[in-house]
């Protein structure tokens, strides 16, 4: 089955500065890439996503890289905010292939943003 | 168009009880899908539901778990005889249906197991 590796755990950086966090994942029929952030005591919110006919997508200071050679997506954050503070989870889907569309979540990056 | 609900948002429940779990999809969205998450994980995928029907019940363990999706009313995650390796986060997320693969995601429910 599908399984997604996220790194780093954790990452500190200064407000203002860029963060980038990287997801790797196993099964090459996966075709949806979304990413989640969780505040503490909340659920996942979904920040941005990328299908697999597109390279990258951008939304204000968020933007998302797809490499489908490499299995690798990765998610940036420019002019990072202490609001930005929070968990950040990649994950993966099959989609609608056949009964697939649970997402595989990767374990989650644990982003420090310092003012 | 609210989001996506759940209740309760806390529930504690003595081991051998049964903990259920409501999920309310968002407006217009035909798939639910719940997952669980452990302290410091990820979310891992238990059940996926449609109206009246149970998709993909891969992630769910084969014992003291169920899960419906009834035509009317929330989805229902029912534990029977909890233990405390039950204890964590569930959260239901909802989807508008086939070829949308967008997940909107609930607040949660936190379980513990005394």
């Amino acid at each position: 089955g599908e399984n997604v590796e996220q790194h780093p755990s954790t990452l500190s950086v200064q407000e203002g500065d860029s963060a980038v966090i990287k997801c790797t994942y196993s099964d090459s029929a996966s075709n949806y890439f979304p990413w989640y952030k969780q505040e503490l005591g909340k659920g996942p919110q979904l920040i941005i996503d990328i299908r697999s006919n597109v390279g990258e997508k951008k939304d204000q200071r968020i933007a998302v890289t797809l490499n489908k050679t490499a299995k690798h997506f990765s998610l940036h954050i420019t002019e990072t905010q202490p609001e930005d503070s929070a968990v950040y989870f990649c994950a993966a889907s099959i989609g609608y292939g056949g009964s697939q569309g649970n997402l595989i979540f990767g374990k989650g990056t644990k982003l420090s943003v310092k003012p | 168009n609210a989001g996506v609900m759940q209740n309760p948002r806390h529930l504690v429940r003595r081991r051998g009880q049964e903990a259920r779990l409501r999920c309310s999809p968002m407006k217009g969205h035909s798939h639910v899908y719940w997952y669980r998450q452990l302290p410091e994980e990820g979310l891992k995928f238990m059940v996926y539901l449609q109206k009246e029907n149970i998709i993909d019940e891969s992630g769910m363990p084969k014992e003291r778990f169920s899960a419906e999706f009834p035509k009317e009313g929330p989805s229902i995650l029912r534990i029977q005889q909890v233990v405390r390796g039950d204890s964590a986060a569930y959260f239901c997320a909802s989807s508008p249906g086939r070829a949308q693969e967008t997940q909107y995601f609930g607040p949660g429910t936190r379980l513990l197991v005394l």
